[in-house]
């Protein structure tokens, strides 16, 4: 069972270069999200998605774009890299059933440094 | 924005000692959700709780939903060393965006 799989784990890059991250799901979950987890701190929702098409802000978004043009694919770009960018990234898929809110699954994570 | 003030940040405990932490909000939340986090790797569900007052046990995890929907408590019985790692506590919104807890660390003392 894949779940949920990001790629890289680990990226250096330099200040002011763009990637993408990348992250796909196989559970054909309604709703994605990406997080971001500094040292003594809970994670923070940048982007998040309810579906197909469909992308909203989080608590930090600026320096982060979003696309969702398929129900598995969420990936975050990142436009021009910055020190404070330095983080572990999660992405995270959700379901709802019903009453019951979604339960988050959480891919491994993306170390990222940038210099 | 919204937070959640998770206590305490890390406990010292001996193998064997019961554990409890616990999540405090000044928003109301729909859903509590108790996550583990080990080195490296990404949060993993424990305990879901959907309703205000609801008391859910997971082996020796219980986790209760607490009446005012403010607050949750997680306790974990008779610890043991593979209990080692970051509990966070989130809550639920409407929309399903999730906040998050800083975490609380646990460490065994040999």
């Amino acid at each position: 069972n894949a779940g949920v799989t990001q790629t890289p784990k680990f990226q250096v890059l330099k200040t002011g270069q763009s990637m993408t991250l990348q992250c796909a799901q196989d559970m054909n979950h309604e709703y994605m999200s990406w997080y971001r987890q500094d040292p003594g701190m809970g994670l923070r929702l940048i982007h998040y998605s309810v579906g197909a098409g469909i992308t909203d802000q989080g608590e930090v978004p600026n320096g982060y774009n979003v696309s969702r043009s398929t129900t598995e694919d969420f990936p975050l770009r990142l436009l021009s890299a910055a020190p404070s960018q330095t983080s572990v990234y999660f992405c995270a898929s959700s379901y709802s059933s019903g009453a019951k809110i979604a339960r988050a699954f959480f891919g491994q994570g993306t170390r990222l440094t940038v210099v | 924005g919204q937070q959640l003030n998770q206590s305490p940040q890390s406990m010292f405990i001996q193998e064997g000692e019961d554990v409890s932490m616990n999540c405090t909000s000044s928003s109301i939340f729909n859903t509590w959700l108790w996550y583990k986090q080990d080195p490296g790797e990404g949060p993993v569900l424990l305990i879901a709780l959907y309703k205000a007052g609801e008391l859910t046990s997971n082996g020796r995890l219980t986790a209760q939903f607490g009446i005012t929907r403010k607050d949750s408590f997680l306790n974990i019985s008779a610890s043991i060393p593979s209990d080692v790692g970051i509990y966070f506590c989130a809550g639920q919104l409407r929309n399903y965006q999730l906040i998050w807890g800083a975490g609380t660390k646990l460490i065994i003392k040999p």
